[in-house]
């Protein structure tokens, strides 16, 4: 089973600010999703990457799945407090089975 | 609301008693999930199915742990002789498999079960 690692687990900023939370596996992936939760409710989808390199972009979210398809990256231009959330990532491994496995996230709060 | 919901939202038991979650996905997804999700951790994979039949189990799902969908529509998961440790939010998703990729997953909002 591929291991899908979140970092940084927590990040604390001020409104305004630019961050990057990144997901990294030594697995290859068919696909990856990103998801952010809210305390005491499910996650929800954000985008999903499927080609190496691909970059998309959600508003203020830049993401970008890396070339060999094991890593994957977000990125927040000037953060509001409405981003405060769980962000998740979780890949299908290529190949393998096609259950989604979920990395342990990071926890973002934006401060006013 | 044509999202997938679950019952109950909160379940709070004393240990060795036995609790049932019911999921009901959105009604053209064929696959159904369960994830486990405990404080401060991303959803662990339980198990899915594929309209009715079973296609994965994970080690996580103990003998003591039992999950249907026996009409291909609504699943239920059932845990027997409870402990303290299966305290967690117990989570449903759906989704509509796609030919090359795995699909989005539609969450519910959880089912948080509290054991004494």
């Amino acid at each position: 089973t591929q291991l899908l690692e979140q970092s940084p687990q927590f990040l604390s900023i001020q409104e305004g600010e630019n961050l990057t939370v990144y997901c990294n596996s030594s697995s290859v992936f068919s696909s990856l999703q990103w998801y952010r939760q809210e305390p005491g409710e499910g996650p929800v989808l954000l985008v999903t990457v499927v080609t190496g390199g691909e970059v998309k972009k959600l508003k203020r979210l830049t993401f970008q799945f890396g070339d060999a398809r094991k890593d994957s990256s977000l990125h927040i231009t000037a953060a509001q407090p409405g981003d405060t959330g769980l962000y998740l990532c979780a890949g299908a491994e290529k190949g393998g089975s096609e259950k989604l496995v979920f990395g342990k996230g990071t926890k973002l709060t934006v401060n006013p | 609301d044509t999202g997938v919901s679950q019952d109950p939202r909160h379940k709070i038991t004393k240990r060795g008693q036995n609790v049932t979650f019911r999921c009901d996905p959105i009604s053209e997804h064929n696959r159904l999930y369960w994830y486990r999700q405990t404080l401060g951790q991303g959803p662990e994979f339980l198990t899915y199915f594929q309209n009715e039949a079973q296609l994965e189990k994970s080690r996580l799902l103990s003998d003591r742990f039992s999950a249907e969908r026996p009409k291909g529509s609504f699943s239920t998961l059932e845990i027997q002789r409870t402990e303290q440790g299966d305290s967690a939010m117990y989570l449903c998703a759906s989704s509509q498999r796609q030919t090359r990729r795995t699909g989005e997953l539609f969450f519910g909002e959880g089912s948080r079960l509290t054991v004494l």
